[in-house]
């Protein structure tokens, strides 16, 4: 079956930086996503990655490694806004998203 | 702005009432997605359609139909709602389906809750 895996909940202080990793066992890939959902509200796309590498968009980068099967979304200089769920997604071979069930980061003071 | 609307936000039913919701898009966008979320879990797609072209998942239960009238509007009928599908019901676009990033834009949901 196809599987993505991400850590249930982090947490990290404001001004820090924190790392969420995602691992996936899909059919196939086209791609890989990360979003960012905040409470009650519709997620909004943060980054893609297709070949590895290390994809930066100020205080987010992401990174891939297709040959690990592994992602993961460094968060820097961290806000109390950036407390909210990070879904990891994958398009497979058949172009399907196969969605993470996201990791919830709480931001302390 | 460009944007991706549902309504309502938030929807409150009884027991087997049959619901409607509505997402409508001003992106010019050929595919439409409909994702059902629950608390702490990965949104579950229900049906996309790519244009006019309409594509059931597997395991959609029989009571979520929809229907896209034309490229702008597409509708979630739950024929007979039950607990289980108290969620979030997320309608999502994207330009093609079939290659490039395809990034989906969200709408802001609407919030379901079944009595």
């Amino acid at each position: 079956g196809q599987n993505i895996d991400q850590p249930t909940e982090m947490t990290a202080t404001e001004g820090a930086i924190v790392q969420i990793n995602c691992t996936y066992q899909t059919s196939g890939f086209n791609g890989l996503f990360w979003y960012q959902q905040h409470a009650g509200e519709a997620p909004t796309f943060l980054s893609y990655n297709v070949l590895d590498g290390l994809e930066e968009k100020g205080r987010f980068s992401s990174f891939l490694s297709r040959s690990k099967g592994y992602s993961y979304l460094l968060l820097k200089e961290l806000q109390m806004k950036d407390s909210a769920s990070y879904l990891c997604a994958v398009r497979d071979s058949n172009y399907q998203l196969i969605w993470g069930a996201g990791t919830k980061l709480i931001i302390k003071p | 702005d460009a944007m991706v609307i549902q309504n309502p936000r938030y929807q409150v039913t009884q027991f087997g009432k049959p619901v409607t919701l509505s997402c409508s898009q001003t992106l010019n966008h050929n595919v439409m997605y409909w994702y059902q979320q629950k608390s702490s879990q990965a949104p579950k797609l229900l049906f996309h359609y790519y244009d006019k072209d309409f594509n059931n998942e597997a395991d959609t239960p029989d009571n979520f139909q929809s229907r896209r009238p034309n490229t702008s509007f597409c509708f979630l009928d739950i024929r007979s709602p039950g607990l289980g599908d108290a969620a979030m019901y997320l309608c999502a676009t994207s330009s093609t389906g079939y290659s490039g990033a395809n990034v989906l834009t969200f709408g802001a949901g609407s919030r379901l809750t079944v009595l």
